[in-house]
């Protein structure tokens, strides 16, 4: 069975500095996705970045980016120049390539901006 | 943009109740899932479906059942509802291929007295 693992349940940072969060997973699969989702206080979770496992470049959206490593199933998520509209719950999870697969959720990081 | 829709945010209900979460979705998707969130433990998969009636447990599926009678429609059902159902309860979609990420819905915190 796959598992998603976030060791760090809470994680501050100060506004414009960077702050990354670890999230390492299990599988036998040589195919797969990973992404990070964002949950604010509104609860509404928001797909932050996506990987695709059979590429080797990390992933980036503006300010976040990923160190995948694939051979140490690892998938980190790096947020650059914090912001205060950053604090959140942030989940990594995993799915298999193929068709109608389900998701595999980390136990999430909450994530603290200091002003 | 894709929608998915929860019925409630928030919801009371009294032990042995028969309780209804309804989730739509508008994007026409395949797959439909219902989590269950709870501090410290993350999202747990109760069921999902990846086509009209049918329906696949996940890993929390005591207590729950499902329906899914139209594409865009999938309902969490609990039967006798107990006070260890207090939660936060998830809605998410997405196409079948996967590839693309689950879209979800705004969560129903659900309480149960």
């Amino acid at each position: 069975a796959q598992t998603v693992t976030q060791s760090q349940p809470e994680m501050s940072v100060q506004e414009a500095e960077t702050v990354t969060l670890s999230c390492t997973y299990d599988t036998s699969e040589s195919d797969y996705y990973l992404f990070w989702y964002k949950q604010p206080p509104s609860r509404q979770m928001i797909l932050v970045i996506r990987q695709e496992a059979y590429k080797q470049q990390n992933a980036t959206e503006n300010r976040f980016s990923v160190n995948f490593q694939k051979a140490a199933k690892s998938f980190s998520l790096k947020i650059s120049d914090s912001q205060l509209g950053d604090a959140a719950m942030y989940f990594c999870a995993y799915r298999t390539r193929g068709t109608g697969n389900q998701f595999y959720f980390g136990t999430g990081t909450s994530l603290t901006v200091i002003p | 943009d894709v929608k998915v829709t929860q019925s409630s945010r928030y919801l009371v209900k009294r032990t042995g109740e028969k309780v209804f979460l309804e989730c739509v979705q508008d994007m026409d998707h395949e797959n439909m899932f219902w989590y269950r969130q709870d501090p410290g433990l993350g999202l747990r998969l109760i069921y999902f479906s990846y086509d009209v009636k049918m329906k696949e447990k996940g890993d929390i599926p005591e207590g729950y059942s499902v329906s899914r009678e139209k594409k865009e429609r999938f309902s969490l059902i609990l039967e006798s509802a107990s006070t260890n159902q207090t939660s936060m309860y998830l809605c998410a979609s997405s196409p079948y291929l996967t590839g693309t990420e689950a879209f979800f819905g705004q969560g129903t915190r659900l309480t149960v007295v």
